[in-house]
């Protein structure tokens, strides 16, 4: 079993629906909970972290994490074709972060 | 500010071959790390540097692979002896703890 799980996708969406991604893990010492988007052939971009449980909101984004569970979530609200990339979850341990697959969002006008 | 600089961002080489990526952290960033992406594939890690201390190697996925890190600053992952199954985007990264800031990463091509 991996660290981190997350479902590859694709999930393909209208423009102006909520997303819900999510990953699940197994290592219940982390304690970062990160969320990068990734466009083609480009690096993977920080969009935000979240320090142990709870939720945190960061513009259109909302980052939730549930320990009790081992499972975090990202939401977007009002999605737009802009938002079409790869999304990994990573999880830092004592210095390194583990990262889910990714999940691949295509957002359609 | 400038962000983490990689370079070259595509190399073709000959399998057999030894190739040398580069990477220019986020100055003032202690820590680095290189990560391995492969086609519909996470991110693998491959070596973490940290300040002075002795790197983490743990990722390294054979001894033909090496890094070196310069003053503190910019490293070198050294691939001797190219495989095939080499072939990867090669990301690195550096962090003021937690938060990980990556470069474009280089495209490795071992034909």
């Amino acid at each position: 079993q991996k660290e981190v799980e997350q479902d590859p996708g694709p999930l393909s969406v209208p423009e102006g629906a909520i997303v819900s991604l999510n990953c699940t893990y197994s290592n219940s010492a982390f304690q970062y909970f990160m969320w990068y988007r990734q466009y083609s052939r480009k690096g993977p971009e920080l969009l935000m972290y979240t320090y142990s449980s709870g939720n945190k909101e960061d513009g259109r984004f909302t980052a939730q994490v549930d320990k009790s569970s081992k499972y975090i979530s990202l939401f977007i609200r009002d999605s737009q074709p802009s938002d079409s990339a790869t999304y990994l979850c990573a999880m830092l341990g004592t210095d390194k972060l583990i990262f889910g697959t990714g999940t691949r969002l295509q957002v359609f006008p | 500010g400038a962000g983490v600089s990689q370079s070259p961002s595509n190399k073709v080489t000959e399998k057999g071959k030894d190739v040398e990526l580069r990477c220019d952290p986020i100055s003032g960033h202690t820590a680095l790390y290189w990560y391995r992406q492969s086609l519909g594939q996470g991110l693998e890690f491959l070596i973490y540097f940290q300040g002075n201390s002795a790197p983490d190697k743990s990722g390294l996925p054979s001894d033909r692979f090496s890094a070196e890190r310069t003053g503190g600053s910019v490293s070198t992952l050294t691939i001797q002896r190219t495989q095939q199954e080499d072939s990867a985007v090669y990301l690195c990264a550096s962090s003021f703890s937690p938060e990980q800031y990556f470069g474009p990463g280089t495209r490795l091509t071992v034909t």
